[in-house]
């Protein structure tokens, strides 16, 4: 079973990039790596999602490295609507095995 | 158009009660899911359902229950509630089964219990 690992809480300024780092040091061959935001009183939603290497798309940057034990998520010039909770999910949902860590929030500043 | 949806979105109820929360789905998803989210914001599966048929029961008391009509429906009846029960409660689905799946979370439902 995949575990994820990651920082509490962090916090940033409006227009840094920011880094969140997933440790998932058990990770499985079929295992992929997503990552969730949420916002307050609202559900999770999708960002981002990658296997090895790097993965980039409108909103979010996947760094993963070759042995894929952790990834960080990278949000490039965040503002003050980026704070929320980031969650990074490690697993196979094929075989039951998808399992939300704590998240880490995110707090930027003006 | 609402892809996930709940109801009702909040339920304050009493100790002892059975309430029922609805979930239902218009992305064509083969696959629904129940969450818990308790005050410190841990997500945990509750249940998992795949096109009608229970796919996940995680170690959740028996007083919980998932019905699905059809697959575009979950819905999760609760018995005899108790102090602890008190949570958001999150309904999700997945257009299949596989680890690449992206979860579509509904609003939540924020259940109560006095």
């Amino acid at each position: 079973l995949a575990k994820t690992t990651q920082p509490i809480s962090m916090d940033s300024y409006e227009g840094q990039e920011v880094n969140i780092t997933c440790s998932h040091n058990n990770i499985a061959t079929n295992d992929y790596i997503t990552w969730y935001q949420q916002f307050p009183s609202q559900g999770p939603r999708f960002i981002i999602q990658g296997y090895k290497t790097k993965v980039t798309n409108e909103v979010a940057s996947l760094f993963i490295p070759a042995d894929r034990k952790s990834s960080t998520l990278s949000l490039p010039r965040v503002s003050l609507s980026d704070t929320a909770v980031y969650y990074c999910l490690v697993g196979d949902m094929g075989n039951n095995d998808m399992r939300f860590g704590a998240g880490t929030r995110l707090t930027v500043k003006p | 158009d609402t892809a996930v949806s709940q109801t009702p979105k909040y339920l304050v109820t009493q100790m002892g009660n059975d309430k029922s929360i609805k979930c239902e789905q218009n992305l064509g998803h083969d696959t629904m899911y129940w969450y818990k989210q308790d005050s410190k914001k841990f997500l945990k599966i509750m249940f998992s359902y795949n096109n009608k048929e229970l796919i996940i029961n995680e170690t959740v008391p028996n007083r919980f229950s998932p019905k699905s009509p059809d697959k575009a429906h979950l819905n999760l009846h609760i018995n005899s509630l108790e102090l602890g029960d008190s949570a958001v409660y999150f309904c999700a689905s997945t257009l299949g089964q596989g680890g690449r799946e992206t979860q579509y979370f509904g609003p939540g439902t924020r259940l109560l219990v006095l």
